[in-house]
């Protein structure tokens, strides 16, 4: 099974902040890698899709990168929409989510 | 607009079967995988398995967890997958998010269902 470990746990930050978040895999996927924003009763939401590709509607401040075992998901400036839980999702070898970044106002 | 109907969840003893249903508008249904993602209360996302497009080979795939004692199937004509849950354990208590697959071979994910609970417990 591939493992998928994200860093922070918890983030505290400002709006207007450049917040990055970490995403490594036990063994490479390449760019199989997708991001996601959920917010408590809410659905899940696709942010980026293999490694960097932007969602159709997701806003532009909304980036990621990286391939191999080490990404990330960038938020260039805080929003104050964008408080919530980010998951990374490899999707080369069945599938496996990160445990989760808590993004929360500082 | 692309929508994700669950249903059929509830509360469950272990040992218990379930079937879930998840009903689909908006978009060309036989065109994507679907799947199922569950969340236990105060954990993280888990993947339970997905099966993929008829074009793409109609095959399913299944979380370790899972394999064995779920099954994903698909009715193209009425637009609904199902999510067919055997032996049931009290872990696999969760919110099942119903999902759309990011095209008809991928187990990424483009929409979510709101989910439906269930609780396996005597």
């Amino acid at each position: 099974d591939i493992q998928m470990t994200q860093s922070p746990s918890t983030l505290s930050a400002s709006v207007g902040d450049r917040v990055t978040i970490t995403c490594r895999a036990s063994q490479s996927i390449s760019s199989w890698l997708a991001w996601y924003q959920h917010k408590p009763g809410r659905a899940p939401k696709l942010l980026i899709y293999k490694a960097s590709s932007l969602e159709s509607g997701v806003p532009s401040r909304f980036s990621g990168s990286g391939s191999g075992t080490e990404f990330t998901l960038t938020i260039s400036s805080l929003q104050p929409d964008d408080f919530a839980t980010y998951y990374c999702q490899q999707y080369n070898n069945y599938s496996t989510f990160g445990q989760g970044t808590k993004l929360e106002m500082k | 607009e692309v929508q994700l109907v669950e249903s059929g969840g509830g509360l469950v003893e272990p040992g218990r079967s379930l079937r879930l249903s998840c009903t689909a508008s908006g978009f060309t249904f036989g065109d994507d995988a679907m799947g199922w993602v569950r969340q236990a209360p105060g954990k993280g996302l888990e993947w339970v398995g997905f099966i993929r497009s008829k074009a793409s080979g109609g095959t399913t795939e299944y979380a370790a967890s899972v394999k064995g004692r779920f099954t994903i199937s698909r009715d193209d004509s009425k637009s609904i997958a199902y999510l067919q849950m055997n032996s049931l354990k009290t872990e696999d208590s969760a919110l099942y998010y119903c999902t759309r697959g990011n095209g008809g071979n991928t187990r990424s994910v483009r929409n979510w269902g709101q989910g439906t609970l269930i609780t396996v417990s005597s």
